[in-house]
């Protein structure tokens, strides 16, 4: 069973509009962590943005928020007031116990 | 600044002639991972290292191999490359394996066989 769902394989935003991207994830261990990445065309991933199990705010960094509700094990990435520079590809993971889990990533593409 | 570096970015090897990609860290990080990843898809992890401790992935081929002479370096070994080895392959460090403990990429290498 997949770990991390990440259902939109492409996404289109406007510049300057706000964005929401999807994740999913499945554990049954109640401690764990839950992460954003970018990538751009250069292959490096970027660490973005990280929610832990335990915490009871949503995590902000900048112009990145994440959307956690446990109840319904999801873990969304909002980006708002998207720039050219946002184009990208955004992986969702999950760190469970010693693993490491990717979902399959969604592309993002900001339009001027 | 504290970072991983892999070398080299780019990598052109011949269909079964063994290569090398190293991965090095300033970061003094316990453990140091390896990733394969292919057009469009996530990254796939090979196996990592903490400290000295090497852990293989069930699905890993054999073909793949992986050193860890200190704390800093971290090599992949591809003994005999086929075709469908070519990808991105990317290093990662992190300071434990605990929930909150994220990975820090490096810029990855990119490998082409031919």
């Amino acid at each position: 069973a997949q770990k991390i769902t990440q259902t939109q394989p492409g996404m289109f935003v406007q510049e300057k509009e706000a964005v929401t991207l999807d994740c999913t994830y499945d554990t049954s261990d109640p401690s764990y962590g839950l992460f954003w990445y970018k990538q751009p065309s250069s292959g490096e991933m970027i660490f973005l943005i990280y929610q832990g199990s335990y915490d009871q705010q949503n995590a902000t960094e900048g112009r990145y928020s994440l959307n956690f509700q446990k109840a319904r094990k999801s873990a969304n990435l909002v980006i708002s007031a998207s720039q050219l520079g946002d184009s990208a590809m955004y992986f969702c993971a999950m760190r469970d116990g010693n693993q490491f889990y990717f979902g399959t990533g969604t592309s993002l593409t900001v339009i001027p | 600044d504290a970072m991983v570096i892999q070398n080299p970015r780019y990598q052109v090897t011949q269909f079964g002639k063994p290569v090398t990609l190293s991965c090095s860290q300033t970061l003094n990080h316990n453990v140091m991972y390896w990733y394969q990843q292919k057009s469009s898809q996530a990254p796939k992890l090979l196996f990592h290292y903490y400290d000295k401790d090497f852990n293989n992935e069930a699905d890993t081929p054999d073909n793949f191999q992986s050193r860890r002479p200190n704390t800093s370096f971290c090599f992949l070994d591809i003994r005999s490359p086929g075709l469908g080895d070519a990808a991105m392959y990317l290093c990662a460090t992190s300071t434990r394996t605990g929930p909150r403990d994220e990975q820090y990429f490096g810029p990855g290498t990119r490998l082409t066989v031919t």
